[in-house]
């Protein structure tokens, strides 16, 4: 079954500085994957997507991640952080078969400090 | 338009009991995923329904239940409650399949088991 795996549990940047937050998938084919934020207390919104095409994939609130097959990666990135975007976020892939089954990653915890 | 409401936001029950949490999905939207959040195994998918059909099922024991209504509105259901399903629980709606359409999650329902 597909698998993705955020290595890091907890990141801390500066705002202003730029974020980069992992993600590895494991799959043969070319997967679909997903970028998730939660805020505390709230439920989970969507920064982007991929399923083909360009590699680079721009989303909501300033967010881009980038596909890259040779390394099995999916990493999300923004040039510079707001204090808002202290979060959780997860990166996700659907479960081949059944278009609409979600695996999640365990998370990375987001703080900024200003 | 309205947003994925969950009810009711916070539930305390005892082991053994029994417990119902509702889900009302974003106005035509037909389909409804539920997932459990927890500490220790972050999130997993537990069901989702489509059309009152149940389409796609997680790991979970049988104690887990669901259903959907002719008014997409879905109902899921956790008896013999375990200090282990202590847990958010989040419903997801949106138009159909993940991979085509996207997925919108409510704040979710926290439920302790005492």
């Amino acid at each position: 079954a597909q698998s993705v795996t955020q290595p890091d549990i907890h990141i801390t940047v500066s705002e202003g500085a730029s974020l980069e937050l992992r993600c590895n998938y494991s799959y043969g084919a070319t997967p679909y994957l997903f970028w998730y934020v939660q805020s505390p207390g709230q439920g989970l919104q969507l920064l982007l997507k991929y399923f083909s095409g360009d590699t680079l994939v721009q989303g909501i609130k300033g967010f881009e991640a980038e596909f890259k097959r040779s390394q099995s990666s999916f990493n999300l990135r923004k040039p510079s952080v707001h204090w808002s975007d202290a979060a959780e976020y997860f990166c996700a892939v659907v479960e081949t078969g059944t278009a609409s089954k979600l695996t999640f990653g365990t998370g990375t915890r987001l703080q900024v400090t200003l | 338009k309205a947003g994925v409401t969950q009810t009711p936001r916070y539930l305390i029950k005892t082991r053994g009991q029994q417990v119902t949490l509702s889900c009302s999905p974003i106005s035509g939207h037909r389909s409804v995923s539920w997932y459990q959040q927890t500490p220790g195994q972050g999130l997993q998918f537990l069901f989702e329904y489509f059309s009152e059909t149940q389409r796609n099922k997680g790991n979970f024991p049988g104690r887990f239940s669901g259903r959907q209504f002719s008014n997409s509105r879905s109902e899921m259901n956790v008896s013999t409650l375990e200090l282990g399903d202590s847990a958010l629980y989040l419903c997801a709606s949106s138009q159909g399949l993940v991979i085509s359409y996207e997925q919108y999650f409510g704040p979710g329902t926290r439920l302790t088991v005492t």
